[in-house]
């Protein structure tokens, strides 16, 4: 298994540019993630996907866009891209919950160095 | 919302010193995972604690959960430059498989 893969890794975009990140997991994971990343910073959760057709807002989604139109794949959109979206990006997935007590694992990308000039 | 504290925000030390970070929140927690980045990398699982005053440990690691399943520690005997790197701690909130992942501590380690 691949895992979790992201494309591209690296880009760089002038301001108001729009642009897609790629995410796949070949896990048959139904939750996934997309974070961002400041230098420094912890991970802000950006949009989610709890399976094929479903996605919800995280705590930071002003600026971005979702889709899942696969279990595999979950793209994340940038239309109009700012300087404050410089960022590292993740994406994420795990599998049904653990149960009551227990959560399941989040297995992460290689991540997406985006930088907005 | 709900958040998890986490300190101290950087550490520095010397090879060989222990190094410990910390975890806190003002809910109770079901349950706490941790996570290390390396430089330049993307987080790992390393573990997850469920019970009341669980402690596990891996290698020179140890992680506890506390009695209130309030707080969690990370401790780190002898540290060694392969340690190095960005370690978190990530609970789920209250509803939905969502992590909300502490700020981290960030870890260099001088030989």
């Amino acid at each position: 298994n691949a895992g979790v893969t992201q494309t591209p890794k690296f880009r760089i975009l002038k301001i108001g540019q729009s642009m897609t990140l790629q995410c796949a997991q070949d896990m048959n994971h139904n939750y996934m993630y997309w974070y961002r990343q400041d230098p420094g910073m912890g991970l802000k959760l950006i949009y989610y996907s709890v399976g094929a057709g479903i996605t919800d807002k995280g705590e930071v989604p002003n600026g971005y866009n979702v889709s899942r139109s696969t279990t595999e794949d979950f793209p994340l959109r940038l239309e109009l891209a700012a300087p404050s979206q410089t960022s590292v990006y993740f994406c994420a997935s795990t599998g049904l919950g653990g149960g009551p007590l227990r959560t399941d694992t989040q297995y992460f990308g290689p991540g997406t160095r985006l930088t907005v000039l | 919302g709900q958040q998890v504290m986490q300190i101290p925000q950087y550490q520095h030390v010397q090879e060989g010193e222990d190094f410990t970070t910390y975890c806190n929140s003002s809910t109770t927690l079901s349950n706490i995972q941790w996570y290390k980045q390396r430089p330049g990398g993307h987080p790992v699982f390393l573990i997850q604690l469920v019970k009341s005053g669980e402690v596990k440990k891996q290698k020179r690691l140890t992680f506890q959960f506390g009695e209130a399943k309030k707080n969690s520690s990370l401790h780190i005997t002898a540290t060694q430059t392969t340690d190095v790197g960005t370690y978190f701690c990530a609970a789920p909130l209250e509803y939905g498989n969502k992590l909300v992942f502490g700020a981290g501590t960030i870890l260099r380690v001088k030989s």
